[in-house]
C-alpha cells in the first residue's frame, strides 16, 4: 500500500530565510508526487508535481521540490520565505503504473513565516 | 479560483438529518473526487467518479453516498448525521481518467458542515 509521511507538524522560519517542508513516501512502483497548499478557509491549491525526468521540479510562487529516489523523499523548498507563504502544505503520492491509482495525502505541515 | 464550485458554503444541521452537497467540476474535467477534512483525521479520500461512473472508494461510510450526473456535476449525500460528521467536505476534479495518475487535482472551496 502506498503512503506518505510529513514528519513535521509545524515549521517556523524567519522571513527571507530559506524554507524546507519535508515529505517521504512509500510506493511499490514509480511514484507520482504532488505538493498542494491550503490557505485558511480555502481549498487546496496545486503547487507542483514530479512525474518523471529532472529531479528538481519548479512550481508556483517560487517553490521547488527535489525528488530523491534513494531516500524516497520529495521535500518542498523555497530560497526566500515570505510571510504570505504561511499556510498548510500537503504532500501527496500516487503510484504511477497499472489500474486505478488512488492518491494518498499526507497529514499536512503548517508553515509559519515570522516577520 | 480553481474553477471548481461547491454549494452550499456552510451547512448547519441536527443529528439524524440528511444533507446533500453539490459540486461542479472544472470545464472539461471528467473526474470528480470527494474528500473529508477534519482536525483529527486530516484529509480523507471518500470516493471518485469518472464520467458518471464510480471508480474508487476510500474511507466512505455506508451512510454516505454520491453520484455524478450526465452534466458531470456531482452530489454527496450524507444521511443519519452524527456529531462526528462535522467537517469540511471538499470536491476536486482533474483532467485525467482514473488510470492517469499524472494529473493534478483542482479543489473547490469546500462545504463546512456542522452537525449539532
Amino acid at each position: 500500500a502506498q503512503s506518505v509521511a510529513q514528519p513535521e507538524d509545524q515549521v517556523n522560519v524567519a522571513e527571507g530565510n530559506p524554507l524546507t517542508v519535508k515529505c517521504t513516501y512509500s510506493v511499490s512502483g514509480n511514484p507520482y508526487l504532488f505538493w498542494y497548499v491550503q490557505y485558511p478557509n480555502r481549498g487546496l491549491q496545486f503547487l507542483l508535481k514530479y512525474i518523471t525526468g529532472d529531479n528538481l521540479v519548479k512550481g508556483s510562487y517560487g517553490f521547488e521540490a527535489e525528488f530523491n529516489k534513494s531516500q524516497t523523499s520529495f521535500h518542498l523548498k523555497k530560497p526566500s520565505a515570505l510571510v504570505s507563504d504561511s499556510a498548510l502544505y500537503f504532500c501527496a503520492v500516487r503510484e504511477g503504473l497499472g489500474g486505478y491509482q488512488k492518491v494518498t495525502f499526507g497529514i499536512g505541515t503548517k508553515l509559519q513565516v515570522i516577520p | 479560483d480553481s474553477g471548481v464550485t461547491q454549494t452550499p458554503k456552510h451547512l448547519i444541521t441536527a443529528t439524524g438529518q440528511r444533507v446533500t452537497l453539490r459540486c461542479s467540476p472544472r470545464s472539461g474535467d471528467l473526474s470528480v473526487y470527494w474528500y473529508q477534512q477534519s482536525l483529527d483525521q486530516g484529509l480523507q479520500f471518500l470516493i471518485q467518479y469518472y464520467n458518471g461512473e464510480e471508480r474508487a472508494k476510500g474511507n466512505i461510510l455506508e451512510r454516505f453516498s454520491a453520484q455524478q450526473f450526465p452534466d458531470l456535476h456531482s452530489e454527496l449525500n450524507l444521511s443519519s448525521l452524527e456529531l462526528g460528521d462535522s467537517a469540511l467536505y471538499f470536491c476536486a476534479s482533474s483532467t485525467g481518467g482514473p488510470t492517469s495518475g499524472a494529473y493534478e487535482q483542482y479543489f473547490g472551496p469546500g462545504t463546512r458542515l456542522t452537525v449539532t
